[in-house]
């Protein structure tokens, strides 16, 4: 089974709310993603979890809140979003290869269908 | 220059038609390789990944050249399903995806 789930599908905020948007994946993947994508435009990174750790945030403004609570899961919490934050967040999710017991690399990345919102 | 560039298109093929896709990437240290496609309103789908020597799956033929940080898609005997977004993806580091911009196909009967 390579179904990573996300939820909601839609999500409409006000710039003064607070949501969270959630992922889920039960593959045993150790590292889980957050992707922003803009129509036309492609995925772009936001942060990476390793292992349940915070291991790259791409200078993401602090709106954004990840959190990844277990193995499984992974949250994205939103507060005082703009507009321009409107766009499908993906949530991805892969192995991490090991070579010596040593996290060595990172295989096939899986995506959810991804949370489309609009912030007004 | 952007790390991974694509030409968007749209590429208009008739059914049975072949056409092919080319990508260039900037980071001459990436060292792995991917075509995803992503329907529209959908999430990217791994198509496959793309191997120094080449690879094949079925009507889909991937190839790398180092030398020339070329990546290339061909398709073959396009089918209307076959219709999408096409990126082209290159790892960069440990964990790091860079999705190219996407070249459109449209296949049409």
């Amino acid at each position: 089974d390579t179904e990573v789930t996300q939820t909601p599908k839609h999500l409409v905020m006000g710039m003064t709310n607070k949501k969270s948007l959630k992922c889920e994946q039960h593959m045993g993947h150790r590292a889980m993603y957050w992707y922003k994508q803009k129509a036309k435009k492609p995925p772009e990174l936001m942060f990476v979890y390793s292992y349940e750790k915070l291991s790259i945030n791409e200078s993401v403004p602090s709106r954004f809140s990840p959190e990844c609570p277990n193995s499984s899961l992974l949250n994205l919490h939103l507060h005082a979003l703009q507009p321009e934050d409107s766009a499908l967040y993906l949530c991805a999710s892969s192995q991490i290869g090991l070579r010596g017991g040593k996290p060595d690399y990172q295989e096939t990345q899986y995506f959810g269908p991804g949370t489309r919102l609009l912030v007004l | 220059r952007k790390e991974v560039e694509q030409d968007p298109g749209p590429f208009n093929v008739p059914e049975g038609a072949t056409v092919a896709f080319n990508c260039t990437y900037s980071n001459s240290a990436s060292q792995s390789f991917f075509w995803y496609r992503q329907d529209c309103r959908k999430e990217p789908k791994l198509l496959m990944s793309v191997y120094s020597s080449g690879n094949e799956d079925g009507r889909f033929t991937a190839q790398l050249n180092r030398a020339s940080q070329y990546i290339s898609l061909l398709i073959r005997d396009s089918k209307l399903s076959d219709s999408a977004t096409y990126l082209c993806v290159v790892k960069v580091g440990f964990q790091k995806l860079v999705f190219g911009t996407g070249t459109r196909l449209l296949v049409s009967p």
